[in-house]
């Protein structure tokens, strides 16, 4: 079945502008996270979905940064007025149910490499 | 070949032979572990978990070992294959949702 996929890919932006970063989890998956991953460094933890409800963005880390699940689906990370420390590979993933203490596999998509000049 | 220690950044193994990857974990009160494989230009790709209720645990070429006494967890891969080329993180849950990752082993297959 189709995993967790993400566009665009690559993305470019120029100093100063926003950008919007699309994730669509595996169908039927009730969570959802971001994680932000700089160049040979492991995933660090953004923020997480159940559902549309944004349970948790301390990884968060300006308010320039912001996500949102509205249908419980697809979920968009937003970055305002980028700056060059925002470059990094932004990883999606999902997984099946909701939080609690259940431990459940995060499926991961490919990432949106940013590269902001 | 091993990464001996707390954590080596690079593991180099001969095609055929054994990997070991180590990972020291800091937290005590982490109960849930993962390994992920990362290829260039992908995800994270689950390979296996622990709970840590158990010491072991295998799956198909891979066994996991956790010692929880030392903080400290084990990837084994046997007869390691140019597929396995790759950056293998360690993850530990600590009690919520949250996945904290290490920093990575990249490990390269000699033909």
């Amino acid at each position: 079945g189709a995993g967790v996929s993400q566009s665009p890919r690559y993305k470019v932006a120029k100093r100063g502008q926003d950008v919007a970063l699309r994730c669509d989890p595996i169908s039927g998956h009730v969570s959802l996270f971001w994680y932000q991953q700089a160049l040979g460094q492991g995933p660090e933890f953004l923020t997480y979905f159940q559902n549309e409800a944004q349970l948790d963005k301390s990884g968060l880390p300006s308010d320039r940064f912001f996500a949102e699940r509205p249908e419980g689906s697809v979920s968009t990370l937003k970055i305002q007025r980028t700056q060059q420390e925002d470059s990094a590979v932004y990883l999606c993933a999902s997984s099946l149910g909701g939080s609690g203490r259940v431990r459940e596999t995060q499926y991961f998509g490919p990432g949106t490499r940013l590269l902001v000049l | 070949g091993e990464s001996v220690g707390l954590h080596l950044p690079t593991l180099s193994v001969q095609e055929g032979d054994n990997s070991i990857i180590n990972c020291a974990y800091s937290n005590s009160a982490s109960d849930y572990f993962i390994w992920y494989k990362q290829e260039s230009g992908k995800g994270p790709q689950f390979i296996i978990d622990i709970r840590s209720n158990m010491d072991k645990r295998q799956g198909q070429r891979v066994t996991v070992l956790l010692n929880k006494t030392v903080k400290h967890l084990s990837l084994q891969i046997a007869a390691t294959q140019p597929g396995d080329s790759a950056v293998y993180f360690c993850a530990e849950n600590r009690g919520d949702y949250k996945l904290s990752f290490g920093a990575g082993t990249t490990v390269t297959v000699r033909a």
